[in-house]
């Protein structure tokens, strides 16, 4: 267990369905992340928030929208996915410390993989 | 080139040997490096990280960061089959913003008995 917590741990979806993957982490860290992992393909950065606010979006498409209401929550909204969106989704939190020179640890929760039908 | 490269493996190892595993990046001003172990089906569990030049260790394990040659490497002494595993290496980038990791694709290490 690494304090970070992702719901649902599986989802099978259509493509015209609504859903949302959450994430919470209880290690009191100000940063949160979302990831994508496909097969045979690298972890891609999808979102970053530094104390709620978002501080980056790697060019993701607009059918995955994330929500940010305190340092401790993130959520993935999902709407009218593709085939080719199936993956591992994962949420990562670490401690935004300037003082540490850099070293700034993720910490991964368990993952979601999601199935677009 | 890719920002961080590792070989894809398998690399097979038997048990008992040193698994050496190696990642290049292509930023040379980045800051903080880190080793995560993910198993199949699973996500990633940090390892350990380094951020200065030299060997760093911890149990089994050991990195080696080389910033003039941007090289990180991670050593698995006494490998076990449980060290059977797909190895992530992870750099924390001076041109990122904030907190970004960058990943490399992995290596898949086989334990042999």
């Amino acid at each position: 267990e690494t304090g970070v917590t992702q719901t649902p741990r599986h989802l099978v979806m259509g493509m015209t369905n609504k859903k949302s993957l959450k994430c919470e982490q209880h290690l009191g860290h100000n940063a949160m992340y979302w990831y994508k992992q496909s097969a045979k393909k690298p972890l891609e950065l999808m979102f970053v928030y530094n104390f709620k606010e978002q501080t980056e979006n790697n060019s993701v498409p607009s059918r995955f929208s994330p929500e940010c209401p305190n340092s401790s929550h993130l959520f993935l909204h999902l709407h009218t996915l593709q085939p080719e969106d199936s993956a591992l989704y994962l949420c990562a939190s670490s401690q935004d410390s300037p003082g540490l020179a850099g070293v700034r640890t993720q910490y991964f929760g368990p993952g979601t993989r999601l199935l677009v039908l | 080139q890719k920002e961080v490269e590792q070989n894809s493996g398998p690399l097979s190892v038997p048990e008992g040997a040193i698994a050496s595993l190696n990642c290049t990046y292509s930023d040379r001003g980045s800051q903080s490096f880190f080793w995560y172990r993910q198993y199949s089906g699973k996500s990633p569990e940090l390892i350990m990280f380094i951020y200065s030049n030299g060997d760093k260790e911890d149990g089994r394990f050991t990195a080696q960061l080389n910033k003039a040659s941007q090289y990180v490497s991670l050593l698995i002494r006494d490998s076990q089959p449980s060290d059977s595993a797909t190895y992530l290496c992870a750099v924390n980038m001076v041109k990122a913003a904030g907190n970004k990791l960058t990943f490399g694709g992995g290596t898949r290490v086989l334990v042999k008995p």
